[in-house]
């Protein structure tokens, strides 16, 4: 099973500043996935990436794997509030199986 | 449109009861299914899955179960619930493609006192 290192583990921002989260791995992704989660619910799936190199952008929200893919930011220009929540990387271990990091906790703050 | 629903939304059982989880999946035919458990603020632990009826594969080795008895219903049992069963229990079911986006129920809230 893949180990996926997210950091930090928590991040308080005020609203309209920017941010970046982190996920590593010691070894290769074969494609790495970001999630979403508000508290009392289910994560809900940002974005897929599948190349080297590659940047996905989702509004505010930029996603670059890394060229190696082994490594991934998620960068939130000009936060709100309503991007509160917890963002958890995840990688496929096999074709179905989903291994997911501990998560960033994020807070913006009014 | 597909949906995915889970019950009951929160449970408080004593240590040693038993326990079930229901959930189901509509709009959608012979999907895979999926039985995760998340400690709070944390990351999901993928508990089982499974890619057909009466087919389930066990992650991790522990007090729990599950079962497949329909195509669309995913149960997760314990004879005997133990303190650290406590958790936030989500179920998620994916189309048959490898590599696809997973989709998440509301999730059940367990506490075992």
């Amino acid at each position: 099973t893949q180990l996926l290192e997210q950091s930090p583990q928590f991040l308080s921002i005020q609203e309209g500043e920017n941010l970046t989260v982190y996920c590593n791995s010691s070894s290769v992704f074969s494609s790495l996935q970001w999630y979403r989660q508000e508290p009392g619910e289910g994560p809900v799936l940002l974005v897929t990436v599948v190349t080297g190199g590659e940047v996905k952008k989702l509004k505010r929200l930029t996603f670059q794997f890394g060229d190696a893919r082994k490594d991934s930011s998620l960068h939130i220009t000009a936060a709100q509030p309503g991007d509160t929540g917890l963002y958890l990387c995840a990688s496929f271990s096999n074709d179905y199986k989903l291994s997911f990091g501990a998560g960033t906790t994020v807070t913006v703050r009014a | 449109s597909q949906t995915i629903h889970q019950w009951p939304a929160t449970l408080v059982q004593p240590v040693g009861s038993p326990l079930s989880l229901e959930c189901t999946v509509e709009g959608t035919s012979n999907p895979n299914l999926y039985w995760y458990r998340q400690a709070a603020g944390r990351g999901l632990q993928l508990l089982f899955y499974s890619v057909g009826i009466g087919q389930i594969s066990s992650e991790v080795p522990q007090n729990l179960s599950a079962s497949r008895p329909q195509d669309r219903q995913f149960i997760l049992s314990s004879k005997k619930l133990l303190l650290s069963d406590s958790g936030f229990y989500l179920c998620a079911w994916s189309v048959q493609v490898s590599y696809n986006e997973q989709f998440f129920g509301p999730g059940t809230r367990l506490t075992v006192l």
